[in-house]
């Protein structure tokens, strides 16, 4: 079974820096692209970066372009999310998602439980 | 305001037939990229509905559908259950937003 493990969230005032990781068991994680996606409190899910299989390509939302970096490490499993000059805007639970298989449209086939950041003074 | 349009509620009795509609645009699903459905029960994770339009996941019941029409896609839910009451959310790929993923808005579905 594929396992999304999220871990690191927490709170931190504005301006502060957070490391997201998220540990991924029960598949080939080097042959899957994986992304964030994050969701506010009561609000609705926003695509926050996805990189590919290779670690080689990633991509970002407009929203935390040139603040947040995204990596994976291919010999541990794991996915991260470098989230720096935090704003209230970022609070949210955040999910470690796989994609079913490459493509640009590509769905989310398995979903993490999801760790709550709250960027707050 | 989503990329991609989505009612904010639904509702239906138990064993009713119900749709919501995600409508997009050129960049997006007129541009044929492919459309997928999660629905995300209170407290939990989203969870794959649909994926390329029509199709589901292993252990999706057939009561949950999808379509497509132009710039436009579906989700129909048949023979309503209490338990489908959830949060329902399309997503597509957008070309005019840098490597985006696009979601819509939701749709919260609650069965009377």
């Amino acid at each position: 079974d594929v396992q999304l493990l999220e871990s690191g969230g927490g709170l931190v005032q504005p301006g502060g820096s957070l490391r997201l990781s998220c540990e991924a068991s029960g598949f080939t994680f080097s042959s899957y692209a994986m992304s964030w996606v994050r969701q506010a409190p009561g609000k609705g899910l926003e695509w926050v970066s996805g990189i590919r299989g290779s670690g080689v390509s990633s991509t970002y939302a407009d929203s935390v372009k040139g603040r947040f970096t995204i990596s994976r490490d291919n010999s541990k499993n794991t996915l991260d999310l470098q989230m720096n000059s935090l704003r209230a805007e970022d609070t949210a639970f955040y999910y470690c998602a796989k994609e079913r298989y490459s493509s640009t449209s590509a769905p989310f086939d398995s979903w993490g439980q999801g760790t709550l950041v709250t960027v707050s003074s | 305001q989503s990329v991609l349009s989505q009612p904010p509620s639904v509702s239906g009795a138990p064993g009713q037939r119900v749709t919501i509609s995600c409508t997009g645009s050129s960049s997006n699903i007129g541009a044929g990229y492919d459309v997928h459905w999660y629905q995300q029960l209170p407290g939990t994770a989203p969870k794959l509905l649909i994926y390329g339009y029509i199709n589901r996941p292993s252990g999706v019941p057939d009561r949950f559908s999808g379509s497509k029409s132009g710039t436009s896609a579906s989700l129909a839910i048949t023979g309503l259950q209490a338990e489908d009451e959830a949060d329902y959310y399309c997503q597509s790929y957008d070309s005019s937003l840098s490597g985006s993923r696009v979601f819509g808005g939701g749709t919260k579905l609650t069965v009377l």
